[in-house]
């Protein structure tokens, strides 16, 4: 059973950089696109970005300019990093696995998602 | 603003079938499939139908999904206390990002 684990920083100054990683657990890392979407305190889910090990990547247009997303193949880990962070970026952000990737015709997007980081960006 | 359009809450009582509607354009709904997702209070969101109408397993069949046009639907027949909670819409866009709904707050009265 596939597991997400994510990490990162819960609590940051307006501009500075917000960074959390996810772990995945338990299936196969490769095939998929792996997202991150993030919803702010009382409200709804906003997509961030998704990318898969083969390359391919896609990107909010609202927030493509301050996003970028890795991936480790060795540890099967992907990462967001979003820059000049203000109070509007506070929001609880999930990993999620996406859509699937290459010859995988997963059905099933956003099936899996991880626990979920509360970040804060307060001065 | 979402780009796909819910109503911001519903209710219904105890055994009622109530419809959350989910509206968006010709470059999401209109050409790709609509998926919808169940979330409560402090817990990540689940998928309850996928491409358009279809159930996961363990899903139970009183959740329904259909889409026409630029328009999907996800209905839930036999109303129950449990089924309180946050019910999202989510479509591929083809101007290559997924859109959300603002989702629809459903209370069981």
């Amino acid at each position: 059973q596939v597991q997400l684990q994510q990490w990162g920083a819960g609590l940051l100054k307006p501009s500075e950089t917000l960074s959390l990683i996810c772990s995945v657990y338990g299936g196969s890392f490769s095939g998929y696109y792996w997202s991150w979407i993030r919803q702010a305190p009382g409200k709804g889910l906003e997509w961030i970005g998704e990318k898969d090990n083969a390359g391919g990547s896609n990107y909010s247009p609202s927030l493509e300019s301050r996003v970028t997303l890795s991936i480790d193949t060795s540890k099967n880990q992907i990462s967001l990093t979003l820059a000049s962070a203000t109070a509007a970026d506070t929001a609880v952000y999930f990993c999620v696995r996406g859509q699937g990737s290459g010859a995988n015709a997963h059905p099933v997007p956003f099936d899996v998602w991880g626990l979920g980081t509360l970040v804060t960006v307060s001065s | 603003q979402s780009v796909l359009t819910q109503s911001p809450s519903m209710s219904g009582t105890p055994g009622q079938t109530v419809t959350i509607s989910c509206s968006g354009r010709s470059s999401n709904i209109g050409q790709n499939y609509v998926y919808w997702y169940q979330q409560f209070p402090g817990t990540a969101p689940k998928v309850l139908i996928y491409r358009n109408n279809q159930r996961p397993s363990g899903v139970p069949d009183r959740f329904s999904g259909s889409k026409s046009g630029t328009s999907a639907s996800l209905a839930i027949s036999g109303l129950r206390s449990e089924d309180e909670a946050d019910y999202y819409c989510a479509a591929w866009d083809d101007n290559s990002k997924w859109v959300f709904g603002g989702g629809t707050r459903l209370t069981v009265l």
